[in-house]
């Protein structure tokens, strides 16, 4: 277990929904991360925040976006969906800035039909 | 052309062997480089980290970094069922922070 929460472990919507994915980090741990992991793409950082702001930025679509809250947990919000955002969405949390060992959770599986 | 390439396999070995998992990369500028394994429905978890290039040994495992070749590979010695995965290499380099770019994964087997 790495200590990284995340809920729902499994979502099934329809094209066109939102649906928000949660992620509470490691207790200490500062930034978290967002990936896509799809059997075609393999895993895809989408963005990261630092304590509350948004630090690096990767391949996320403009229908995604994210936050992190005060308390450090962290919130992706994918809308407008559409069949090929079905994927393993994973958050991963680190210490640090920079460089750190990143911790994964255990993911939640969107399916959209 | 992908930052980083990795054979997905699958890769099938019997208990005992050893194992080679290798990646290339594009980015000459990558410093870090980091293997995960990942089980079926888990995340990944971190087995080595390196930076530059050179040799890493924990316990069964070996990493290698050769950066003039741009290819890094993981050693498995003694293989055990257990070590059946999916192994993802990732790598990154300082100028944009801590993204990491994931090769896609090799899955493993390890045959009793």
């Amino acid at each position: 277990d790495s200590g990284v929460t995340q809920t729902p472990k499994h979502l099934i919507t329809a094209t066109g929904q939102r649906v928000t994915l949660r992620c509470s980090p490691r207790s200490g741990d500062l930034s978290v991360y967002w990936y896509q992991q799809s059997l075609d793409q393999g895993l895809q950082f989408l963005i990261q925040y630092y304590n509350g702001e948004e630090r690096a930025k990767g391949n996320i679509l403009e229908r995604f976006s994210a936050q992190q809250f005060p308390d450090l947990h962290s919130e992706l919000n994918l809308s407008s969906l559409e069949l090929g955002d079905s994927a393993l969405y994973f958050c991963a949390s680190s210490v640090g800035l920079a460089w750190d060992e990143q911790f994964f959770g255990p993911g939640t599986r969107l399916t959209v039909l | 052309q992908k930052e980083v390439e990795q054979d997905p396999g699958p890769l099938s070995v019997p208990e005992g062997a050893i194992v080679s998992l290798n990646c290339t990369y594009s980015n000459s500028a990558f410093q870090y480089f980091m293997w995960y394994r990942q089980y079926s429905r888990k995340g990944p978890e971190l087995l080595m980290y390196t930076y530059s290039s050179g040799n890493k040994e924990d316990g069964r495992f070996t990493a290698q970094v050769d950066k003039s070749s741009k290819y890094i590979s993981l050693f498995i010695r003694d293989s055990q069922p257990s070590d059946s995965a999916t192994y993802l290499c990732a790598m990154g380099e300082r100028n944009t922070g801590n993204q990491f770019y994931f090769g896609t994964g090799t899955s493993l087997t390890v045959i009793p």
